[in-house]
């Protein structure tokens, strides 16, 4: 079955340091790749997509992500976190562009002041 | 402003009692989505629909009902709640031919509790 990996349930980081979140997918075809990311008590924010072009797609406030299509991975990075970035981040696959949409199941990031 | 809404916010019940949650938005999408957020599964496709009177089912659609009679409008209906629906749903929408052509924007979400 398709699915979506989410290496990291809870990730604790201090201000400043460098993030790096993993996500693999279970589809070999062609695949729609996004980061959500939901702050306490909000809806779920697009952070960035991956369409096709480029593999190293940037996101809002910082982020960005890679496509690797040989590893099924689509890991998100920032180089350097903020306490504002506390939230919890979810991966998702569109497979073979479909209308469906599959989410990891998140990962909870606190960054400590 | 661009949103997609969502009613009640939070709603407590008791087994058995039909509830319809309510999801609107007004950025004329043609695509609509319902999601389940369970600790721990992460998010959960119940249906969604690609046009008005065109709907499918999610990866859990047991124990839901959904209808798109308005392009605005998709309503979650709960025929008969059970406790293992409690949870927190949202809703979604995207232009064109959905989330794996186009951004989906989320609504703030409803918390169910079945008693």
């Amino acid at each position: 079955a398709q699915s979506v990996s989410q290496h990291n349930h809870h990730v604790i980081l201090s201000e400043a340091a460098s993030l790096e979140l993993g996500c693999n997918y279970s589809y070999g075809g062609t695949v729609n790749l996004f980061w959500y990311v939901q702050y306490p008590g909000q809806h779920l924010q697009l952070l960035l997509k991956y369409f096709s072009g480029d593999p190293l797609v940037k996101g809002i406030k910082g982020f960005e992500a890679e496509f690797i299509k040989s590893k099924f991975s689509f890991n998100l990075r920032k180089p350097s976190v903020q306490w504002s970035d506390t939230a919890e981040y979810f991966c998702a696959v569109t497979p073979n562009r479909d209308d469906k949409i599959i989410f990891g199941k998140g990962t909870r990031l606190h960054i400590l002041p | 402003e661009a949103q997609v809404t969502q009613n009640p916010r939070y709603l407590i019940t008791v087994t058995g009692k039909k509830l319809t949650v309510t999801c609107s938005q007004n950025m004329n999408h043609e695509y609509m989505s319902w999601y389940r957020q369970d600790p721990g599964l992460g998010l959960r496709q119940i249906y969604y629909s690609m046009n008005v009177e065109v709907t499918d089912k999610g990866d859990v659609p047991e124990g839901y009902k959904v209808s798109r009679k308005e392009k605005r409008n998709f309503p979650l209906i709960l025929e008969s709640p059970s406790p293992n629906q409690t949870s927190l749903y949202f809703c979604a929408s995207s232009a064109g031919g959905g989330p794996s052509t186009d951004t989906q924007y989320f609504g703030p979400g409803t918390r169910l509790t079945v008693l």
